[in-house]
């Protein structure tokens, strides 16, 4: 079972609403991450979160906004979004930003449509 | 050329049969390799990771990595209608902290 638990699963908002995607895990890891999955595609790194701090953006619109609250829960702000963003979304952890063999473990995922 | 180079698939065996999935790559700062396992809408689960070249065996499941040819391999044995899933690789350097994913591998296992 995994232990980054995200929340809701399935999420459906309109284009002008604003919600949020909920991520938590327990494990101590000190590494958080947000990628974006669209069907048949493999995950695509959105923001990564090393310590509390926002380490990387992967040159993700301002609609999305990423939140670190503390070391164990991580947040994906919603606004305006667009039909196109309809994806899953995943939440994971690590025990540190690419350190060593460190290996990052994955949420199940909120699933996420806009209309 | 992609980082990494994953056949999509799809693949079909019968129950029993032994699965091979592929992944090559370019990158030779690549030191550190994991396979996932992904079933229909839901998140990516760890199966295996390696760092050296070689075999590494965890049941039913081997995986393999060839750093010369830059290419590894998750075998499956005994296949069984639950390893039914997509299959990622995924890599990445010892400094390079982002992975870098395969396009993943449809797998159908048929009773």
């Amino acid at each position: 079972d995994t232990e980054v638990t995200q929340t809701p699963k399935h999420l459906v908002m309109g284009m002008t609403n604003k919600k949020s995607l909920k991520c938590e895990q327990h494990m101590g890891h000190r590494a958080m991450y947000w990628y974006k999955q669209k069907a048949k595609k493999p995950p695509e790194l959105m923001f990564v979160y090393s310590y509390e701090k926002l380490s990387i953006n992967e040159s993700v619109p301002s609609r999305f906004s990423p939140e670190c609250p503390n070391s164990s829960l991580l947040n994906l702000h919603l606004h305006a979004l667009q039909p196109e963003d309809s994806a899953l979304y995943l939440c994971a952890s690590s025990q540190d930003w690419g350190q060593g063999i460190d290996t990052i473990y994955f949420g199940e995922g909120s699933w996420l449509t806009v209309v | 050329q992609k980082e990494v180079e994953q056949d999509p698939g799809p693949l079909s065996v019968p129950e029993g049969a032994i699965v091979s999935l592929n992944c090559t790559y370019s990158n030779s700062a690549f030191q550190y390799f994991m396979w996932y396992r992904q079933y229909s809408r839901k998140g990516p689960e760890l199966l295996m990771y390696t760092y050296s070249s070689g075999n590494k065996e965890d049941g039913r499941f081997t995986a393999q990595v060839d750093k010369s040819s830059k290419y590894i391999s998750l075998f499956i044995r005994d296949s069984q209608p639950s390893d039914s899933a997509t299959y990622l690789c995924a890599m990445r350097g010892s400094t390079l902290g982002r992975l870098y994913f395969g396009r993943g591998t449809q797998l159908t296992v048929w009773p």
